[in-house]
């Protein structure tokens, strides 16, 4: 059974601050997603990483993965309150489920807030 | 470009009733993957339709069950609803050909079972 999982799971963190949330999982993939939600709204896409050594970035994050080890994280540079909201990784589990099908397991998520 | 669209948005209903929620994928996409998110919780894949058939499923029972039509929207269909199915439903389309891109995920159904 695919495992995804995330930390911290809370964050409080000051403007201006760096910090670097990480999400591993427990079997082979090469797709890794980030999404952001926030509070009573949909998942909306950040990155898509497809290959070890990927990194990708828009704006004050970052994401990179880590096949070898699993792992996969999402540096926040210089934090706004703007990006106060709920982070998910999520892995493909492309074949697990029994059909090909590209389901995809979220970790928990990590509730950030900035504060000003 | 429509993005994901979803019905309705919010929908009460009593324990062993059944309920349909439904889906419109993303112009262009054709595969559908339906989604539970209980509160505070990540989502939970239910299963994928591709080409109208049930392309994967996740740990769901049964009485889960759901379609795709011709024009690759969808339904989630719920019989014998139970309180722990309150939930927020997503629905998110892809294009089955390019697995480079990432699944977008609809505003959500909030269901509530009293």
């Amino acid at each position: 059974e695919l495992k995804v999982e995330q930390n911290p799971l809370f964050l409080s963190m000051q403007e201006g601050k760096n910090y670097t949330i990480y999400c591993n999982y427990s079997t082979t993939s090469d797709r890794l997603y980030w999404y952001r939600q926030d509070p009573g709204k949909s998942l909306e896409s950040l990155f898509v990483l497809l290959s070890n050594g990927a990194v990708k970035q828009e704006g004050r994050l970052m994401a990179s993965l880590d096949t070898k080890a699993r792992l996969s994280t999402l540096h926040i540079t210089a934090a706004v309150h703007d990006l106060s909201a709920t982070y998910f990784c999520a892995v493909d589990q492309l074949g697990l489920s029994g059909g090909g099908a590209d389901g995809l397991t979220f970790g928990k998520g990590t509730h950030l807030i900035i504060q000003p | 470009e429509t993005g994901v669209t979803q019905s309705p948005t919010h929908l009460i209903k009593t324990r062993g009733q059944q309920v349909t929620l439904r889906c419109s994928s993303q112009s262009g996409h054709n595969t559908v993957s339906w989604y539970q998110q209980a509160l505070g919780q990540g989502p939970q894949f239910i299963f994928q339709y591709y080409r109208e058939e049930e392309n994967g499923r996740g740990n769901f029972p049964p009485r889960f069950s759901g379609l795709q039509f011709p024009n690759y929207s969808s339904e989630l269909n719920v019989n014998a609803l139970e309180l722990d199915d309150s939930a927020l439903y997503l629905c998110a389309s892809s294009l089955r050909t390019r697995p480079q891109e990432t699944q977008y995920f609809g505003p959500g159904t909030r269901l509530l079972v009293l």
